[in-house]
C-alpha cells in the first residue's frame, strides 16, 4: 500500500485563492520531505526540500512567498499555492525516504487555476 | 549544477523486441533512481542503483550502473504493452538529503 500519502488529487480554483495541498508519510517519520512541480509531458522539477522543524530550503527560481511550505509535524508537511494564477496550474507531487535508500512519492494533486 | 541526460525522450517498440534506454548524469553521484509513471499518475519505484557496476533485475527489466562512465542503463528485453509508460531516471546530487535530480523521462509504448 501507498506510503505517502498526498491529498487532494486534483483541485480546481479561482484565480487569486490560495490552495493548500498536504503530504503525509504513513507509519514512519519523515524528517526531510520533498516538492515537485510537473508541467505536462515534461519532467519533474524540484521545488523545495521541506525540512520538519525549520524554514523550507527553496531552489532558485522558487517563489517561497508564492509557495509556502510548512513542516510542522514529523509525518505532514503542507504546500500552499498562494494566489493562485492560470500559470500556476500543474501537477504537484510530494516525496518522503522512509529508511533505507528509497524515496517514496506521493500520488500527486493536479491543479488547475481558471 | 548536476544535469541529467536521458535518450531517447520517445521510445516505439513492438512486443517481444529488446532495447535500452540511457541516462548519463554530470557529477560524481552516490545514488541513481528509476522510476516508472503512467498518465496523470505519480511515480513508482523501480530501482536504487547505490554502486559502481550494480545491475538489478525486476520482470523484464533490468538496470544497471557504471559509476564511471556516469551512465545508467535501463534494458527492456520481450517487451510487452503493459510496459508502456514514461521512464524516468534520477540522480542524487549527493549528502544525506536525498535531492533527486530527474531526466526528461522516455516515453515508452509497446505495440502489439
Amino acid at each position: 500500500g501507498a506510503v505517502v500519502s498526498q491529498h487532494p488529487s486534483r483541485v480546481i480554483c479561482k484565480s487569486g485563492t490560495s490552495v493548500k495541498i498536504e503530504c503525509r508519510s504513513l507509519d514512519f517519520q519523515a524528517t526531510t520531505m520533498f516538492w515537485y512541480r510537473q508541467f505536462p509531458k515534461q519532467s519533474l522539477m524540484l521545488m523545495a526540500t521541506s525540512n520538519e522543524g525549520s524554514k523550507a530550503t527553496y531552489e532558485q527560481g522558487v517563489e517561497k512567498d508564492k509557495f509556502l511550505i510548512n513542516h510542522a509535524s514529523l509525518t505532514l508537511s503542507t504546500l500552499t499555492v498562494t494566489s493562485a494564477h492560470p500559470e500556476d496550474s500543474s501537477f504537484y507531487i510530494c516525496s518522503a525516504k522512509r529508511g533505507g535508500e528509497k524515496l517514496f512519492f506521493g500520488s500527486g494533486t493536479q491543479l488547475s487555476v481558471l | 549544477e548536476l544535469k541529467v541526460e536521458q535518450n531517447p525522450l520517445f521510445l516505439s517498440m513492438q512486443e517481444g523486441k529488446n532495447y535500452t534506454i540511457y541516462c548519463n548524469y554530470s557529477t560524481t553521484s552516490d545514488r541513481l533512481y528509476w522510476y516508472r509513471q503512467d498518465p496523470g499518475k505519480s511515480l513508482e519505484s523501480l530501482f536504487v542503483l547505490l554502486s559502481n557496476g550494480a545491475v538489478k533485475q525486476e520482470g523484464r527489466l533490468m538496470a544497471s550502473l557504471d559509476t564511471k562512465a556516469r551512465l545508467s542503463t535501463l534494458h527492456i528485453t520481450a517487451a510487452v504493452h503493459d510496459l508502456s509508460a514514461t521512464y524516468f531516471c534520477a540522480v542524487d546530487s549527493g549528502g544525506s538529503n536525498y535531492k533527486l535530480t530527474f531526466g526528461k523521462g522516455t516515453l515508452l509504448t509497446v505495440n502489439p
